[in-house]
C-alpha cells in the first residue's frame, strides 16, 4: 500500500525560509511531485523529482531521497501570496499506474 | 485554449439524483484524469483515460460512478443515486504523453458537488 505523511500546518513570516517535509511508502515508486493549492482553487504544479537530489526552480526547491522515502519542498524569501496548501504526491506504478497519490497537504500561513 | 475547463463549477442536488460533470482538457493532451477532493484532504484518484480508453480505475470507485471519453477529447463523470458522502470537489486533470518530465498533470478548477 501507500502512505504519504506531511505536517498538517506550518507558519512562517515574510522573507523567511520554510521547509515542508514529506515521507512516503510505495512499492513501485515512479516520481514525486509538489503542488500548490490556494483555497478554493485547483492544484498547480511546482516541482518533480524522480532521481535523488535537489531540483531548484527560482524561490522553490525540492529534494528527494528514494532510499529514505523522503522529500522536502524549500520555499525561500517567503511572500504573503505563498500562503496556501502544499501537496506532496507520488506516482506508484503498483497502485494507480500513472495517476498521482496525494498526501493530505500542508497548510502554510505566511504573516507579515 | 488556456487550460483545463470543467462544467458546472457548482452543483447542488438531492440525495438519490443523478449528476453529470464535464471536463475539457488542454487540446493536445491525450491523458485525462478524474480526482475527488474533500475538505482537508488531498485529491484522491478516481479514474484515468489515455485517448478514449479508460486504463485505470480506483479500487475504491463505487459502481455508481461512471466515466467516459468517447472521442478522446472531453470527458464526462456521472454519479448515479447520489449520496451525501459524494459531496466533494471533483477535479479533472490532463497531461500529454510523451511530454513534460514526469507526465506533469494540469488541473482544472473543479466542480463542487453538494448532496443534500
Amino acid at each position: 500500500g501507500q502512505n504519504i505523511d506531511q505536517p498538517t500546518e506550518m507558519t512562517a513570516t515574510e522573507g523567511a525560509i520554510v521547509q515542508i517535509n514529506c515521507t512516503y511508502q510505495t512499492s513501485g515508486f515512479n516520481g514525486l511531485f509538489w503542488y500548490q493549492q490556494h483555497a478554493g482553487e485547483a492544484p498547480t504544479f511546482l516541482s518533480y523529482n524522480v532521481l535523488d537530489g535537489l531540483e531548484e526552480k527560482g524561490r522553490f526547491s525540492s529534494f528527494l531521497s528514494r532510499s529514505k522515502g523522503y522529500s522536502y519542498l524549500l520555499l525561500k524569501e517567503l511572500q504573503m501570496k505563498d500562503s496556501a496548501s502544499y501537496l506532496c504526491a507520488v506516482r506508484d506504478r503498483d497502485q494507480a499506474g500513472t495517476a498521482l497519490i496525494f498526501g493530505k497537504g500542508t497548510t502554510l500561513s505566511v504573516s507579515s | 485554449d488556456t487550460g483545463v475547463s470543467q462544467d458546472p463549477r457548482h452543483k447542488i442536488t438531492k440525495r438519490g439524483q443523478n449528476v453529470t460533470f464535464r471536463c475539457d482538457p488542454i487540446s493536445e493532451h491525450n491523458r485525462l484524469y478524474w480526482y475527488r477532493q474533500t475538505l482537508g484532504q488531498g485529491p484522491e484518484f478516481l479514474t484515468y483515460f489515455q485517448n478514449e480508453a479508460q486504463l485505470e480505475k480506483s479500487r475504491l470507485l463505487s459502481d455508481r460512478f461512471s466515466a467516459e471519453r468517447p472521442k478522446g477529447s472531453f470527458s464526462t463523470l456521472e454519479i448515479q443515486r447520489t449520496e451525501q458522502g459524494d459531496s466533494a470537489m471533483y477535479l479533472c486533470a490532463s497531461s500529454t504523453f510523451p511530454g513534460l518530465a514526469g507526465d506533469q498533470q494540469f488541473f482544472g478548477p473543479g466542480t463542487r458537488l453538494t448532496v443534500l
